[in-house]
């Protein structure tokens, strides 16, 4: 079964304080891994696909990496603005997604 | 702008009605989804359409219902049958190839 799990469940950051957020999946045939942010009471907004492990992706203050098993999604000095939570997902084919519960980020000015 | 909207932002539903939750999008995109998500849990896949007039069956499909008789437009109906409707619903949209773009939701509750 596709399955995809996401650590921590909440982080708690100073402003400027720099940490990562963690997406392990086992699926039988990645298609893409997806990072969406989602504010409260909104849809989730795109902000990375990665395709291949290796591959990186870079937008402002964040960054996602990709393994055979697992995405990272670095946080460089994060403002309170930045604070949401943070989804991941991966491709299954069809274009259908499997998600994680994701990561709810707070960040302390 | 070019977007996905979703109608009402909030929901009521009594016991034994159907409601129907609407989602339009101006993006061009041939495929359109719906999800439900609730607290602690991740999305999950209700329905599903890749073209107009037809449509698939996700995870949860039981108790819902839905239609694509036009590109733009993907209405999904909450039925009696649901016994646990209570939730936030997702609308999205993509192109082939090309990650989901999502609408601000409906949030449904029961009175």
């Amino acid at each position: 079964e596709d399955q995809v799990t996401q650590s921590p469940e909440a982080l708690r950051l100073q402003e400027g304080e720099s940490s990562s957020l963690n997406c392990s999946y086992t699926v039988s045939g990645l298609r893409g891994l997806f990072w969406y942010r989602q504010d409260p009471g909104k849809g989730p907004e795109f902000l990375f696909t990665l395709y291949s492990a290796g591959e990186e992706k870079e937008k402002e203050r964040l960054k996602a990496t990709l393994t055979k098993k697992e995405s990272f999604l670095h946080i460089t000095a994060p403002k309170p603005e930045d604070s949401a939570t943070y989804l991941c997902a991966v491709n299954t084919g069809f274009q259908k997604l499997v998600f994680g519960t994701g990561t709810r980020l707070l960040v302390s000015p | 702008d070019g977007g996905i909207t979703q109608s009402p932002k909030y929901l009521f539903r009594k016991e034994g009605q159907n409601v129907t939750l609407s989602c339009e999008q101006n993006l061009n995109h041939d495929a359109m989804y719906w999800y439900r998500q609730d607290p602690g849990q991740g999305l999950r896949l209700i329905y599903y359409s890749q073209i107009v007039n037809d449509f698939q069956k996700g995870d949860i499909a039981e108790g819902y219902s839905v239609s694509r008789e036009k590109k733009e437009s993907f209405p999904l109906t909450v039925t009696s049958a649901q016994k646990n409707p209570t939730a936030f619903y997702l609308c999205a949209s993509s192109r082939e190839g090309q990650p989901q773009h999502f609408g601000d939701g409906t949030r449904l509750s029961i009175l």
